[in-house]
């Protein structure tokens, strides 16, 4: 089945440091790509639709600032936790949909950590 | 905006049958997700639904019923590995294309 990569797979970081996760589609195209955040027993709480080309469209609440997001190509889309604090210690998910067949894809997930 | 409803845990024991029951309300509806989680784990497809009825995929089955904006898992011969949370995800269209919103989830304790 389709592949979807992140790295780091987990990133430990001091406060007021900046850090960028990669999500890749290993096997086809994703013109969209879906940020998500997951505290401890909680489900996924979508951050931000990030379209290749375009500026990603962030949901309500969620800091288009602090939460920067680049989808510069098919098949790359980053996302840069800025200034980051220990609130922001989270599994953060991204989510891939193949173009070709509209089926959506899961990354293993990132776990931030900061002190 | 979506609303999308789910127990937030359930017990059964191991070789019995268990439904997870969802209820969602979206105004784009286009499709519902079962997704299987296991502490600190990324979501596993378990199965979609589009069109009303039901899908069956091994021990899995899920229904979908659109018109009372609901749906149900279910998960027969129970094993221990079951032991998970399982997400029901509504796929909703809006301006800007299509997205994916995740219930709470149902946490999933099954007993020997």
């Amino acid at each position: 089945g389709a592949v979807v990569s992140q790295h780091p797979s987990r990133v430990i970081c001091k406060s007021g440091t900046s850090v960028k996760i990669e999500c890749r589609s290993l096997d086809f195209q994703a013109t969209t790509m879906f940020w998500y955040r997951q505290f401890p027993k909680q489900s996924l709480m979508l951050m931000a639709t990030s379209n290749e080309g375009s500026k990603a469209t962030y949901e309500q609440g969620v800091e288009k600032d602090k939460f920067l997001i680049n989808h510069a190509s098919l098949t790359l889309s980053t996302l840069t936790v800025t200034s980051a604090h220990p609130e922001d210690s989270s599994f953060y998910i991204c989510s891939a949909r193949d173009t070709g067949n509209d089926e959506q894809f899961f990354g293993p997930g990132t776990r931030l950590t900061v002190l | 905006g979506q609303n999308i409803d789910q127990p937030t845990e359930m017990t059964a024991t191991e070789g019995a049958i268990v439904q997870i029951n969802c209820t969602y309300q979206t105004s784009g509806f286009n499709g519902l997700f079962w997704y299987q989680q296991h502490a600190g784990e990324a979501p596993t497809f378990l199965s979609y639904n589009v069109l009303d009825g039901l899908e069956e995929k091994g021990r899995f089955s899920s229904f979908l019923s659109r018109s009372k904006g609901y749906s149900y898992l279910l998960l027969k011969e129970l094993q221990m590995k079951d032991s998970a949370s399982y997400l029901c995800a509504v796929r909703d269209w809006w301006a800007g294309g299509f997205k994916t919103i995740f219930g709470a989830g149902t946490r999933l304790f099954v007993k020997a």
